[in-house]
């Protein structure tokens, strides 16, 4: 069945600084790619996500690319700020239900002023 | 906008007790999920449904039971708890089946099993 493997953290950086949390995954076919946000005490939130190869996903300055060839979504942002501060998730589908996900471990990322 | 919403937030119980999670949605999505949330575990799909009366079981369903009477609302019942079971249990729900669509949280239930 369809898996991910994600970096896993934590992650502590800099306001500023470069974010890149990585992602892989297996799949059957081309599925959909997600990260998904939770910020502390609340429930996952979608940040981004592409639907097909070469997509790339973006929302609140991140980005991510669909990459066929790698098998991968990595996660990036070229200046994170203190309210980024938050556990990331990838995901794509379980199996071969779009309603269904399986996701990586989470990273959790931490920026200081 | 009420969006996802789960009751309790917090919860203690005694190995071997019975409880149902709530969990509703103000959205008329015809598929609803749950899952459990473990340290260094990511997020497991315990039971799904795809709509009123239709449930089916997840990654990590034993122990659990699930219901849909209404598209609104979809319990999750510890028929046992146990303390494998101490997690935070998510609620889910998705408009569509469609490629890439997107899921709708409610904010947590932590449980405790002692």
């Amino acid at each position: 069945g369809n898996s991910v493997t994600q970096m896993e953290g934590p992650v502590t950086l800099s306001e500023e600084a470069f974010l890149t949390i990585n992602c892989t995954y297996t799949a059957t076919g081309y599925p959909s790619l997600f990260w998904y946000v939770q910020y502390p005490g609340e429930g996952l939130q979608l940040l981004l996500k592409a639907t097909k190869a070469d997509d790339k996903g973006s929302n609140k300055g991140f980005e991510a690319t669909y990459r066929k060839e790698t098998t991968s979504f990595h996660l990036e942002k070229g200046s994170v700020q203190v309210s980024d501060s938050a556990v990331y998730f990838c995901a794509l589908p379980l199996g071969g239900s779009n309603y269904k996900l399986t996701f990586g471990k989470g990273t959790l990322l931490t920026v200081n002023p | 906008n009420a969006g996802v919403t789960q009751t309790p937030k917090f919860q203690v119980l005694k190995t071997g007790q019975s409880m149902t999670l709530q969990c509703a949605q103000d959205m008329n999505h015809e598929y609803m999920s749950w899952y459990r949330q473990d340290p260094g575990m990511g997020l497991r799909l315990i039971h799904y449904s795809v709509g009123a009366g239709i449930t089916d079981q997840g990654e990590v369903p034993n122990g659990y039971n699930v219901s849909r009477s209404t598209t609104e609302d979809f319990p999750l019942r510890l028929l046992s708890a146990a303390p494998s079971q101490t997690s935070v249990y998510f609620c889910a729900s998705s408009q569509t089946g469609g490629r890439g669509t997107e899921a709708f949280f409610g904010q947590g239930t932590r449980l405790t099993v002692v």
